[in-house]
C-alpha cells in the first residue's frame, strides 16, 4: 500500500529557532495536508496544498507543495513554546481521476529543548 | 459553533462487549470518517461513508461496523471480533471527496478495553 515517510521523528525546539520537517512518498500526490495534534486531542488543519509548486503561509508556519508532487514541506520560523506537539503529513493520491482517501505520515513529535 | 464532536472522551469496556463510539457534526459535511491511532502511529482509515445510507470499508474495517442513517452523525461500533481494541479513536468530516479537499477533526474518544 501507499506509504509517506515523514522525518525527522522527533526534534527539540529552542524558542525562536525555526523548525523544517518533510515528507516524501512513493507516489504523485495530488493533495498535501498538514496537521497539529497536541495531547489527547484530536489533529487541527494547518495548512492545505492543491498544486505542485504551490507556497502557502498560514502566520509563522510555511507549507510547500514540492515540484515532483511527491514531497511537502512545512516549516516554522521563530519558534515559541506553545509550538510543541505532534505534526502530521497526510497526501492523497489521485487513481487517474478517481480520488483516494488521505494516508498519514507517522508524525514529527516537537518538544522543548531541555 | 460549528464543529465535530465525539463522545464519550474516554471509555472503558471489559473485554467481549461490543461498543458504540459517537460522532456528530453540524458542518453540513456530507463525507466522514473513522480513524484509529495507536502511539507513534499515523491515524489509519477504518470506515467512511460519502453519502446518507452509503459507507465503504477503510484499511482496518476488521472487528468494526459503521451505520449513516443521518447526514450528521455516524457512529462507530467496536466488536468483540476486533481483537486489539484499545486505542484513541477520531473522527473526521470533510465537505465532499472532490477537491478542495480539507478534513476537519473531532476531539477523539480514547477507549480501553480490558
Amino acid at each position: 500500500g501507499q506509504q509517506l515517510n515523514q522525518s525527522p521523528q522527533s526534534m527539540f525546539i529552542q524558542e525562536g529557532e525555526d523548525v523544517s520537517m518533510n515528507c516524501t512518498s512513493s507516489s504523485i500526490f495530488n493533495t498535501w495536508l498538514w496537521y497539529k495534534q497536541d495531547p489527547g486531542e484530536g489533529p487541527v488543519l494547518l495548512i492545505a496544498l492543491y498544486k505542485a509548486g504551490e507556497l502557502t503561509s498560514n502566520g509563522r508556519l510555511t507549507a510547500q507543495f514540492g515540484i515532483t508532487r511527491k514531497d511537502s514541506f512545512l516549516n516554522i520560523s521563530a519558534s515559541i513554546p506553545s509550538d510543541v506537539g505532534i505534526y502530521f503529513c497526510a497526501g492523497r493520491v489521485n487513481y487517474g481521476g478517481s480520488q483516494g482517501n488521505l494516508i498519514f505520515g507517522k508524525g514529527t513529535k516537537l518538544s522543548v529543548k531541555p | 459553533d460549528g464543529g465535530i464532536t465525539q463522545s464519550p472522551k474516554y471509555l472503558f469496556r471489559k473485554e467481549g462487549q461490543n461498543v458504540t463510539l459517537s460522532c456528530e457534526q453540524n458542518l453540513n459535511h456530507d463525507a466522514m470518517y473513522w480513524y484509529r491511532q495507536d502511539p507513534g502511529q499515523g491515524l489509519r482509515l477504518i470506515y467512511y461513508s460519502q453519502i446518507v445510507n452509503d459507507f465503504q470499508k477503510g484499511d482496518i474495517a476488521e472487528g468494526y461496523s459503521v451505520s449513516r442513517e443521518k447526514k450528521e452523525s455516524f457512529p462507530l461500533t467496536v466488536t468483540s471480533a476486533q481483537k486489539n481494541p484499545t486505542a484513541f479513536y477520531l473522527c473526521a468530516s470533510s465537505v465532499r471527496q472532490a477537491n478542495p479537499y480539507e478534513q476537519y477533526f473531532g476531539p477523539g474518544t480514547r477507549l480501553t478495553v480490558t
